[in-house]
């Protein structure tokens, strides 16, 4: 059964800071995605990660991914109030194209 | 504007009632997914299906029924032997084969 897990569940920055955003898998999949979420609303896509060494960055978003490691990061850069919501990864099923397994969610708040 | 809409926004049941969730997509994807999410976690697969006609339990299926008699439709009835009906509920869609879910702006359903 696949698993994955972020770390950590809850982050607490201040404004200008850098902090990083962990999630780990526990089976073999070349498909991982980031998602954000904000209070009661849907998920909106961030990132697509699709190989080994895939790096992608989206303004003070960088993601990149380990399959070898079963290691994904969101590293956040000069963080700013307006980046505050969930955020999900998730893993790709191996056996079928869009059946994901996410993580728990990490609540990000920035701090003035 | 292409994408994926579902309603209604709240929905409220009954004890011993059936309700359903409607998901409706005018991209063009094959594949159709429910989603579950209860507060301060992450994603549950419901069910899902790749083509019209065919779907398949996701990990938690019980208590739940679809069809999919239409390639833009795939509606989601929470049958009465679900006991814990209460969550949010997200509906996804994707090119088959193709990489990230659309989501659409999901049902809240809760029990009265």
């Amino acid at each position: 059964e696949l698993k994955v897990e972020q770390n950590p569940l809850f982050l607490s920055m201040q404004e200008g800071k850098n902090y990083t955003i962990y999630c780990n898998y526990s089976t073999t999949s070349d498909r991982l995605y980031w998602y954000r979420q904000d209070p009661g609303k849907s998920l909106e896509s961030l990132f697509v990660l699709l190989s080994n060494g895939a790096v992608k960055q989206e303004g003070r978003l960088m993601a990149s991914l380990d399959t070898k490691a079963r290691l994904s990061t969101l590293h956040i850069t000069a963080a700013v109030h307006d980046l505050s919501a969930t955020y999900f990864c998730a893993v790709e099923d191996g056996t079928s194209y869009g059946k994901l397994t996410f993580g728990q969610g990490t609540i990000l708040t920035v701090h003035p | 504007d292409g994408g994926i809409t579902q309603s209604p926004k709240y929905l409220f049941r009954k004890e011993g009632q059936n309700v359903t969730l409607s998901c409706e997509q005018n991209l063009n994807h094959d594949a159709m997914y429910w989603y579950r999410q209860d507060p301060g976690q992450g994603l549950r697969l419901i069910y899902y299906s790749q083509i019209v006609n065919d779907f398949q339990k996701g990990d938690i299926a019980e208590g739940y029924s679809v069809s999919r008699e239409k390639k833009e439709s795939f509606p989601l009835t929470v049958t009465s032997a679900q006991k814990n009906p209460t969550a949010f509920y997200l509906c996804a869609s994707n090119r088959q084969g193709g990489e990230k879910l659309f989501f659409g702006s999901g049902t809240q359903l809760s029990v009265l």
